[in-house]
């Protein structure tokens, strides 16, 4: 089976501090995904790499760095964490080539809250 | 643009009611891809089910069905003889043809199934 891990499903951080958030998958997957989920706004796309050290912007990448050294391990750096990005996070991944199986594989999901 | 529409926000129903849950989408490729998603309260996205453009063959498994129809840019989701572990939210998503992947989701669904 796939299997995405997300470091934590449970943190509490303070404003200003520097957090990271860790996905590792085991599936050799090309494609890497991180996504935040609100109430009333669904699952939005913060970033996503196709490759190591390739990364791309997704919808709301403000505030959010990522890092993808080794193809297994995709991260989501927030800088200063502010209080508006409490908030669910998901990591997923997927193959990149048609040939292979098209679907992407989620993690348990973060949440994350910054008093 | 890739678009994906869940017009019912929250349905609710009574156990062993059959339900069905509605998904409209937008693209201009021709080759693409669709799923669904079952997100159970634990947070975690669970893959249900993955339809091809060029496949509109509808697909039965057990008390799920899916009806894709490429004329009406629909991909219903039908659950039949609802239980109560069928409480989730259900996501609708498509994945264009190119290898990055990304998934473009509707807002979900949340369905509440009452014994």
């Amino acid at each position: 089976d796939v299997k995405v891990t997300q470091s934590s499903r449970y943190l509490v951080k303070r404003t200003g501090e520097k957090v990271f958030l860790e996905c590792v998958q085991d599936m050799d997957h090309e494609n890497m995904f991180w996504y935040r989920q609100d109430p009333g706004l669904g699952l939005r796309l913060i970033y996503f790499s196709y490759d190591v050290k390739m990364k791309e912007k997704g919808d709301i990448p403000e505030g959010y760095s990522v890092s993808r050294e080794k193809k297994e391990r995709f991260s989501l750096i927030l800088e200063s964490a502010s209080t508006n990005q409490t908030s669910m996070y998901l990591c997923a991944s997927s193959h990149a080539s048609r040939g292979a199986r098209p679907e992407a594989f989620f993690g348990q999901g973060t949440r994350l809250t910054v008093v | 643009a890739q678009k994906v529409t869940q017009a019912q926000t929250e349905i609710s129903v009574v156990e062993k009611e059959d339900v069905t849950l509605d998904c409209v989408y937008e693209t201009r490729d021709t080759t693409y891809y669709l799923f669904w998603y079952k997100q159970p309260p634990s947070g975690e996205l669970v893959f249900l089910i993955r339809r091809n453009s060029f496949d509109e063959q509808n697909e039965i498994s057990g008390r799920y069905s899916w009806n894709f129809q490429k004329s009406t840019s629909s991909f219903n989701f039908t659950i039949t003889a609802s239980q109560v572990v069928d409480s989730a939210v259900y996501f609708c998503a498509l994945r264009r043809g190119s290898t990055l992947g990304r998934l473009y989701f509707g807002r979900g669904t949340q369905l509440t199934v009452w014994p």
